[in-house]
C-alpha cells in the first residue's frame, strides 16, 4: 500500500525564519497532495494543496512544490509567525484514499 | 469551507459495550468518507474508506467486524466500535469529500473514546 514519509518530525525556528517540511510517497497513482495544519485539540485544516499537473503553488507565505518523478513534495512557510506553531501533515491520495505522513511539530519562537 | 459535524465529541463506555459515532456533512453531499484513528502526538491512521451505497474498504489490520462502518446516505456515515475494550480507547476522526480524486477532504471535530 501507499507509504508517506514525512520529515522532520519536529522543527523549531525563530520568528521570521523559513520552515521547510518534506514528504515522499510510494504510489505513483497519487495525483493530489494536500497539506493540513492541526492545532492542539482541533481538527485538521487544509492549508494548501497541489495537483500532479502542477510543479509549484503559492498562497501568500505558504508554498508547495511537487516532483512527481522523484515522488516527493515539500511545504515551505516563509516569515514564520508564532501562530504558525502547530502540527503539519502531508498526505497522498492513492486509489481513492487519503493517506497521511507522520506529521511535523513546528514551533516558532518569538 | 464545508462543514463536517461529528458526534459525540467524547464518550466513556464500559468494556464490552458498543459505541456509535456519527459523521455528518452539513452543507454538501459526501460521496466518500474516511475514518481515522489518532493516538496522542501521532499521525492519523486510516481505518477505512467508505463510499456512499457501497461497503467500506478497510485498511490492513483493521477488524471490520469490530469497527462497523455504515455510509447509507450522502450526508451520514457511522462508525460503531463493537465490544469495546480499553485498548480501543483513542481519538477517532472522520473526513468527508465529494466525488473525484482531487477534491478537498473536510474533517469532523473528532471523538475521544475512553473504554473503562
Amino acid at each position: 500500500g501507499e507509504n508517506v514519509e514525512q520529515h522532520p518530525s519536529t522543527l523549531s525556528v525563530q520568528e521570521g525564519d523559513s520552515a521547510v517540511i518534506k514528504c515522499t510517497y510510494s504510489d505513483s497513482a497519487s495525483n493530489y497532495f494536500p497539506w493540513y495544519k492541526q492545532e492542539l485539540g482541533k481538527r485538521p485544516q487544509l492549508i494548501i494543496d497541489i495537483r500532479s499537473n502542477v510543479g509549484e503553488k503559492k498562497d501568500q507565505r505558504i508554498a508547495v512544490t511537487l516532483n512527481k518523478t522523484a515522488k516527493h513534495f515539500s511545504l515551505h512557510i516563509t516569515e514564520t509567525q508564532p501562530e504558525d506553531s502547530a502540527v503539519y501533515f502531508c498526505a497522498a491520495t492513492p486509489q481513492g484514499k487519503l493517506i497521511f505522513g507522520q506529521g511535523t511539530t513546528l514551533q516558532v519562537k518569538p | 469551507g464545508a462543514v463536517v459535524s461529528q458526534h459525540p465529541s467524547w464518550v466513556i463506555c464500559k468494556s464490552g459495550t458498543s459505541v456509535k459515532i456519527e459523521c455528518r456533512s452539513l452543507d454538501f453531499q459526501a460521496t466518500t468518507m474516511f475514518w481515522y484513528r489518532q493516538f496522542p502526538k501521532q499521525s492519523l491512521m486510516l481505518m477505512a474508506t467508505s463510499n456512499e451505497g457501497s461497503k467500506a474498504t478497510y485498511e490492513q489490520g483493521v477488524e471490520k467486524d469490530k469497527f462497523l462502518i455504515n455510509h447509507a446516505s450522502l450526508t451520514l456515515s457511522t462508525l460503531t466500535v463493537t465490544s469495546a475494550h480499553p485498548e480501543d480507547s483513542s481519538f477517532y476522526i472522520c473526513s468527508a469529500k465529494v466525488r473525484g480524486p482531487n477534491t478537498e477532504a473536510f474533517f469532523g471535530q473528532g471523538t475521544r473514546l475512553t473504554v473503562v
